[in-house]
């Protein structure tokens, strides 16, 4: 059971809109910073979004990060077959024993 | 460009100990607000983060798997290293590591890029 809870799968069609959520508590999302990770199927993670909305260069703007509260929302526009991956929300939790946290995981489907 | 690349064994036996070494390279260990993490992933199942160490020697553990898991690093020589001990069927999993970036507290803000990734199968 992941600290920050994400849908196990979203999809939708091809040029459509897909968000993904990502919920956590007061210790993690709600004080530090999130991060986005696209895994595309036999690879390794790959950084989407930094710093809640941040895009590192190269990452096209159709990808999109938000934060409000205890919750991050990963936006993806304009989808394409090749967007078919995992998808992990990241942050660091600052409870008593601090550490880092992954969600558990969304696979987008693109029909 | 920036680097990572994690090497070690393919297979150990249950109890053993697993020695993994992430070899990284564009960038150095002593970078101020930088670090090396470890994560892994068993098949088929969500990332894990396990350790990291910052530039300034800081490190954390995961909570869970503390007290089986060290990691050093070798500044002249470009290297992290992951010790974790007692392995179990149940640890077999594609170990990453990833080049941190910090905040200002200290604490990871992201981890960019990632290693390939090397499978480490526990069995007998």
């Amino acid at each position: 059971q992941s600290v920050l809870t994400q849908p196990p799968s979203v999809s939708a069609a091809p040029g459509q809109k897909v968000t993904i959520s990502c919920s956590g508590s007061s210790s993690n999302i709600g004080n530090n910073y999130v991060s986005w990770y696209q895994q595309l199927p036999g690879t390794a993670p790959k950084l989407l979004i930094y710093d809640n909305n941040k895009r590192p260069s190269g990452i096209p703007d159709r990808f999109s990060g938000s934060k409000s509260g205890t919750s991050a929302t990963l936006g993806i526009t304009g989808l394409q077959t090749g967007d078919e991956a995992d998808y992990y929300c990241g942050t660091w939790d600052s409870s008593l024993s601090a550490h880092w946290v992954f969600g558990g995981g969304t696979k987008l489907t693109v029909l | 460009q920036v680097t990572l690349k994690e090497s070690g064994p393919v297979l150990v036996k249950p109890t053993e100990t697993l020695t993994l070494t992430c070899t990284v390279s564009g960038f150095s260990l002593s970078n101020a607000r930088m670090g090396v993490s470890w994560i892994r992933q068993p098949p088929g199942k969500a990332l894990e983060w396990l350790a990291h160490i910052f530039s300034n020697d800081e490190k954390s553990y995961s909570t869970s798997l503390k007290s089986r898991l060290t990691i050093s690093k070798d500044t002249s020589k470009s290297q992290v290293v992951l010790t974790m001990t007692n392995m179990d069927p149940v640890d077999t999993a594609t170990y990453y590591c990833a080049r941190i970036f910090g905040g200002v507290t200290g604490t990871p803000n992201w981890f960019d890029p990632w290693g390939q990734g090397t499978l480490v199968t526990v069995s007998s």
